[in-house]
């Protein structure tokens, strides 16, 4: 069973459309994150939630609204997609809020906006 | 704000032999997490070892090991014994304090290693 799952696996669309990935974890975590991957392979952290609650939202712009219906998904809506948000998606979690725990990641969401 | 470096983009390694990739780290933090992750080129991320602050013994994983020199800010990834498998992006990471108290994951830039039959 997959621990991590997101869909789609790739997601190719054109410019200003709105676009949703979904995240779903079975490992029982409480906190679950969505990372963004560039083309360069820098891997930088977009957004944390804790039990449905938000507890990280770096620099990223409004048009990315993450959704959590409960603490099992997360899911990253965008809204008027720009040439720039080509990226991998990666969703990930971890069963608590400290410094030893790992994160499990999905297989990534690959974007292209053309 | 905890920062990560990778200072080689790119490693080349003979197939059965050790090789050594560097990660150097910042942080104010007491308390902190070190982190090696593996990307193929499948694109998933493969976590492989990790190493607490306070641990006074360097942790290992089978083939690998974490070299902590705390001193000097340095959690070098070693892998012995290459194998034509290992070939793939490597990523260094710290869990420390974000915002409002909570932890985040910072990755460094990545290296890329691959493995020569």
């Amino acid at each position: 069973d997959t621990a991590v799952s997101q869909t789609p696996k790739y997601l190719v669309t054109q410019m200003g459309n709105d676009k949703s990935i979904k995240c779903e974890q079975n490992l029982g975590h409480d906190t679950m994150y969505w990372y963004k991957q560039d083309s360069k392979k820098f891997l930088k952290i977009m957004f944390s939630y804790n039990n449905k609650e938000l507890i990280i939202n770096e620099t990223v712009p409004n048009r990315f609204s993450p959704k959590s219906p409960d603490k099992a998904h997360l899911n990253l809506h965008i809204n008027s997609l720009e040439l720039g948000d080509s990226a991998v998606y990666f969703c990930a979690s971890s069963t608590r809020q400290d410094d030893g725990e790992k994160l499990f990641f999905g297989s990534g969401t690959q974007l292209s906006v053309l | 704000a905890q920062k990560i470096t990778q200072t080689q983009p790119g490693m080349f390694v003979q197939e059965k032999e050790a090789v050594t990739l560097d990660c150097t780290y910042d942080t104010s933090d007491q308390s902190y997490g070190l982190f090696w992750y593996k990307q193929p080129s499948s694109g998933e991320m493969i976590f492989l070892i990790y190493q607490g602050s306070y641990d006074e013994q360097n942790a290992t994983e089978g083939r690998y090991s974490l070299n902590f020199q705390k001193a000097r800010k340095s959690a070098n990834l070693v892998i012995s014994a290459s194998q034509l498998g290992d070939s793939a992006m490597y990523f260094c990471a710290m869990r420390g304090r974000a915002r409002a108290g909570s932890y985040q994951l910072t990755f460094g830039k990545g290296t890329k290693l691959s493995v020569i039959p």
